[in-house]
């Protein structure tokens, strides 16, 4: 079983339309961070939430982390092309404070 | 570019045979990761050190498996008679001690 659950695997949608991605666990961590990887790239970092409730905007991003600290959300409002990508919630872990990585969600946004 | 760089980006060879991928890190980061990527999943540690010193080894690393960092700078990762199970993107990250990771564009492995 998987440590961090996402949903949708994928979703693809058009300009301008909004969406919501989730991430989900059983488990409780103190912050949690997402990701967003173009193909042919590494990861980069978007954001990392570290108190139950908090909420973190970037730009038209906003980013949500459970009351509990289970869970996490990723809302895009007015999705454009160049949003397009593996989007990617993952945890530390372990005593290397290694990333563990969600499922994804791969988001395709066309014109 | 003083970011995370891998080498080589794309490597397509024949089911037995060996490769080695190098990663080269930020220079005053002082870990260093392995992690595997299959198509449209999220990437899976294999392995880090910390300076020269191989940390941890995840059970995805088998004994086919093998990672260098002998001077605490760049790392190579070498895969043993290759199977295909093994083709995916390699990924490199790199951190200060409890920084953010910084992850190099992959090395593609394509066994045949």
């Amino acid at each position: 079983t998987q440590l961090l659950e996402q949903s949708p695997q994928f979703l693809s949608i058009q300009e301008g339309e909004n969406l919501t991605v989730y991430c989900n666990s059983s488990s409780v961590f103190s912050s949690l961070q997402w990701y967003r990887q173009e193909p042919g790239e590494g990861p980069v970092l978007l954001v990392t939430v570290v108190t139950g409730g908090e909420v973190k905007k970037l730009k038209r991003l906003t980013f949500q982390f459970g009351d509990a600290r289970k869970d996490s959300s990723l809302h895009i409002t007015a999705a454009q092309p160049g949003d397009t990508g593996l989007y990617l919630c993952a945890v530390r872990t372990g005593t290397a404070s290694k990333l563990t990585f969600g499922t994804g969600t791969r988001l395709q946004v066309t014109l | 570019d003083t970011g995370v760089s891998q080498d080589p980006r794309h490597k397509i060879t024949k089911r037995g045979q060996n490769v080695t991928f190098r990663c080269d890190p930020i220079s005053e980061h002082n870990r260093l990761y392995w992690y595997r990527q299959t198509l449209g999943q999220g990437p899976e540690f294999l392995t880090y050190f910390q300076n020269e010193a191989q940390l941890e080894k995840s059970r995805l690393l088998s004994d086919r498996f093998s990672a260098e960092r002998p001077k605490g700078s760049f790392s190579t990762l070498e895969i043993q008679r290759t199977e295909q199970g093994d083709s995916a993107m390699y990924l490199c990250a790199s951190s200060l001690v409890e920084g953010e990771l910084f992850f190099g564009e992959g090395s593609r492995l394509t066994v045949l």
